[in-house]
């Protein structure tokens, strides 16, 4: 079974300054680990995903997250949050059955980030 | 290319009735997942429906059921509402894959907002 924990639910940041959103999954296999941002009453939209190889994943937008197996951490960054960047962030894992994916995740609680001016 | 795509956007119901949610896939994609986001929580796996079977269940009472269709899309219906099954509904496509390098990824629909009142 496969289980994330977002750390903080609610992250503020002013403007230009660095973004931080934590995740720490909980996985029986190898996980492949993604996060998707979602803005006020829209659908999900994905950021960044990490499946094999790299450990450090580029996303859209400037962000970026390090796969750290040690720490069981796939933490979201940002050098310099933008206005843009306020929305809800969530991690996510996904299952792997008997070496078939389906696509199913398993999501954190979300962290809302706010940025100010 | 459009994406994954939902309807109704809004929905409407009073307690006891029943509800049916549709969601036609990605282009490409055969595989459609239902997720329930409840306000302020991170979107639960509902079910998946691959070659038109269920093919995975999350916790969810069977009041909740669905169907596939020959062209991929998908209906989420359920029955006797009750008022905690006010939420946002997520229709998500995905592609099947086995064997290594196994990559895959799912995207989102705007979601249902479907209120019992």
């Amino acid at each position: 079974a496969q289980s994330v924990t977002q750390l903080g639910s609610h992250v503020s940041v002013s403007e230009g300054a660095l973004v931080l959103l934590r995740c720490n999954y909980s996985s029986s296999v190898p996980p492949y680990l993604f996060w998707y941002v979602q803005y006020p009453n829209q659908g999900l939209q994905l950021l960044l995903k990490y499946t094999t190889g790299a450990t450090l994943v580029k996303g859209i937008n400037g962000f970026e997250a390090e796969f750290k197996k040690s720490e069981t951490s796939f933490h979201l960054t940002k050098p310099s949050a933008h206005m843009s960047d306020a929305a809800e962030y969530f991690c996510a894992v996904s299952a792997i059955a008997g070496g078939t994916s389906y696509g199913k995740l398993t999501f954190g609680q979300g962290t809302i980030l706010t940025v100010h001016p | 290319d459009a994406g994954v795509t939902q309807s109704p956007t809004h929905l409407i119901k009073t307690r006891g009735q029943q509800v049916t949610l549709r969601c036609s896939p990605k282009s490409g994609h055969d595989t459609v997942s239902w997720y329930q986001q409840a306000l302020g929580q991170g979107p639960q796996f509902i079910f998946q429906y691959y070659e038109e079977e269920e093919r995975q269940r999350g916790n969810f009472p069977d009041r909740f059921s669905g169907h596939q269709f020959p062209n991929y899309s998908s209906e989420l219906n359920v029955n006797a509402l009750l008022l905690g099954d006010s939420a946002l509904y997520l229709c998500a496509s995905s592609l099947v894959r086995t064997g290594i390098n196994i990559n895959t990824e799912a995207f989102f629909g705007q979601g249902t907002r479907l209120t019992v009142v």
